[in-house]
């Protein structure tokens, strides 16, 4: 069984349009989070939620917007989208809100052309 | 604010020789530490974690980690490097909300 999984894995779209990633963990975990990785491969938090509610979220444009419908699923949804959104981006669980290992999903590797 | 620095981009070893992958960190606190491997186009699967117990830490794969706070370093090893274990790998410090902040990671090339 897939820990964490999204959906799709590759998605390619056209400036301008809006669009949503899924992501859902059957760890039972309370913390999810959604991480970016750009062409040069460096990953950076984006959001995190524990329990359905919103705990960090970096400095991210408003057209980036996450929902978490339960505490096993956290969707990214992206307004009107830029060039610069091309990117992979990654979901992860962990357990608590303390420091501790997370669960990476397989990632979803998003172009706007 | 916590920030890790790996100080090779790119290593590259034979099959069956040592591995040294390098990760200074600079935390304002205790911190957990963690190294995460990426194979090409695939997610990130965690290969060891400190968390303030023992020192030298054991991960999976045949990979170690030492921390050492007097040189604010974590850095990885393995005694003999295997083909599949060329990757990215990052060294990654959990700041106080624990979401984790990943150095611009190593990779690591094999050669037979």
């Amino acid at each position: 069984d897939t820990a964490v999984s999204q959906t799709p894995k590759y998605l390619v779209t056209q400036m301008g349009n809006d669009k949503s990633i899924k992501c859902e963990q059957n760890l039972g975990h309370d913390t999810m989070y959604w991480y970016k990785q750009d062409s040069k491969k460096f990953l950076k938090i984006m959001f995190s939620y524990n329990n359905k509610e919103l705990i960090i979220n970096e400095t991210v444009p408003n057209r980036f917007s996450p929902k978490s419908p339960d505490k096993a699923h956290l969707n990214l949804h992206i307004n009107s989208l830029e060039l610069g959104d091309s990117a992979v981006y990654f979901c992860a669980s962990s357990q608590d809100p303390r420091p501790g290992e997370q669960y990476f999903g397989p990632g979803t590797r998003l172009t706007v052309t | 604010a916590q920030s890790v620095t790996q100080l090779d981009s790119h290593v590259s070893v034979s099959e069956g020789t040592p591995v040294l992958l390098r990760c200074n960190y600079s935390s304002s606190y205790s911190p957990s530490l963690f190294w995460y491997v990426q194979h090409p186009n695939k997610g990130l699967q965690l290969l060891l974690k400190y968390t303030s117990a023992a020192t030298l830490v054991k991960g999976i794969n045949g990979f170690e980690a030492e921390f050492k706070k007097s040189e604010t370093s974590f850095h990885l090893t393995k005694p003999s490097a295997h083909m599949s274990d060329a990757a990215e790998y990052f060294c990654v410090v959990s700041d106080q909300w624990t979401a984790l902040i990943f150095g611009k990671g190593t990779t690591l090339s094999l050669s037979s």
